[in-house]
């Protein structure tokens, strides 16, 4: 079965400071792994995902099969970068089926 | 082109009756998605659609719920005798299916209250 794990439901730190919301997996296979970004009113939108390896909006995230874990971290944050963030999880190799994370609400106080 | 496009925006309905939740996904998407939205439950996956294939339902929490896609295009999600616990938002969401994943691009929702 998939499951993702997002410890934090809440998290709050001040502009400039790093932030790292966590997310750990559950997958027996080979899966593929995303974070998804809700800003408010705005709808739910693909932020970046593990195999394309890219910083999107200054953000990044490593797989870590070892730790079944795939943090996304950013050095130094913004207050536009307030907002609910979900992590998600998918089997591959055409197990299209994406599970979410139960989101973490990231707050970046000025 | 648009986007994902859900209806109605808002729906109020009385405990015990049936609602409709429509999705029109974008062109050519072969996937389309259901998924819950409630304070304090995250993204609840509901069911998968794609293309001819039997549908993924083995999110859907009980057997008032059920979902259709006619023609590989729109799709209705029923909820039956409706709850209070079944107020939450509803999205929709679509994406083209290549070698995985593809990316999943979200309607804005239904918002449905049980009163």
């Amino acid at each position: 079965a998939q499951r993702v794990t997002q410890p934090e439901k809440l998290l709050s730190v001040f502009k400039g400071a790093p932030v790292e919301l966590k997310c750990n997996y559950s997958y027996s296979g080979s899966p593929e792994l995303f974070w998804y970004v809700q800003y408010s009113r705005q709808r739910l939108q693909l932020l970046l995902r593990h195999i394309s390896r890219e910083s999107i909006k200054g953000f990044t995230a490593d797989l870590n099969k070892g730790e079944t874990s795939f943090h996304l971290k950013k050095p130094f944050a913004q207050e536009e970068d307030s907002a609910m963030y979900y992590c998600a999880l998918s089997g591959g190799q055409g197990a299209q089926k994406l599970v979410f994370g139960q989101g973490t609400r990231l707050t970046i106080n000025p | 082109g648009a986007g994902v496009s859900q209806s109605p925006s808002n729906k109020v309905t009385e405990k015990g009756k049936d609602v409709e939740l429509r999705c029109d996904p974008i062109s050519g998407h072969t996937a389309l998605y259901w998924y819950r939205q409630s304070l304090g439950q995250g993204l609840e996956f509901l069911i998968y659609f794609q293309g001819n294939s039997a549908p993924d339902k083995s999110g859907l929490p009980s057997d008032r719920f059920s979902a259709e896609r006619t023609g590989g295009s729109v799709s209705t999600l029923t909820i039956q005798r409706t709850q209070q616990e079944d107020s939450a938002v509803y999205l929709c969401a679509s994406s083209l299916f290549f070698r995985g994943t593809g990316e999943l691009f979200f309607g804005e929702g239904s918002r449905l209250t049980v009163l």
